[in-house]
């Protein structure tokens, strides 16, 4: 199976701040990388899909990335509705696998 | 707009079954696949099952594989997870999921299973 790793696990930030995750793969997976975001009680939404894509409705703050099996997601001015897990996903093979989830809390 | 509504969980005991089910609407069912994602409590997510659109490609974790069946039905525009000989290590909130495109587009609200004696 294809291991994501995420990484930082939590990380606390203030409104406008520049923020980044990155996720990592164990083996290449082209860019069948996801990003999606979970707040407390709800189910994840999608936001971003083959690593730089953004799922429609999304804004233009939330940004994707690449280079090798190292993928980055940046929201590039923090907004106070972005407080939220994140999580990256590969659907490269099956199992599908998700990243352990980073925490974006409010500093 | 796309809905996906699941039911069907509850409190089981270990070793016992339980069936969920995914109403879809504001999508042509039939041309999506579809999945199940499940969430421990206060744990990540974990991609359980896949369904194509014709049911003719299946696929399992290897954490439910022999135990849970996934199924469909297109003409009632809904999704089926059977689960057997479920463990404490089953409890989690289930979420069904379609996928378009090899990504986890539109997701339900989830149903918590919680398997205890």
């Amino acid at each position: 199976d294809i291991q994501m790793t995420q990484s930082p696990s939590s990380l606390s930030a203030s409104v406008g701040d520049r923020v980044t995750i990155t996720c990592r793969a164990s083996q290449s997976i082209s860019s069948y990388l996801n990003w999606y975001q979970q707040k407390p009680g709800k189910a994840p939404k999608l936001l971003m899909y083959l690593a730089s894509s953004l799922q429609s409705g999304v804004p233009s703050r939330f940004s994707g990335s690449r280079s090798g099996t190292d993928f980055i997601l940046t929201i590039s001015s923090l907004q106070s509705e972005d407080f939220a897990t994140y999580y990256c996903q590969q659907s490269s093979s099956i199992p599908w696998t998700f990243g352990q989830g980073t925490k974006v809390e409010m500093k | 707009e796309v809905q996906l509504v699941e039911s069907g969980g509850g409190l089981v005991q270990p070793g016992g079954s339980l069936r969920l089910s995914c109403a879809a609407s504001g999508l042509t069912f039939s041309k999506y696949n579809m999945n199940w994602v499940r969430q421990a409590p206060g744990k990540g997510l974990e991609w359980i099952s896949y369904i194509d659109s014709s049911s003719s490609s299946i696929y399992y974790a290897d954490s439910v594989k022999g135990r849970f069946t996934i199924s469909r039905d297109n003409a009632k525009n809904s999704l089926y997870l059977q689960m057997n000989s479920l463990t404490a290590e089953d409890t989690a909130v289930y979420y069904c999921a379609n996928s378009g495109n090899s990504r986890l587009d539109s997701w339900g609200q989830g149903t918590l299973v919680t398997v205890s004696s």
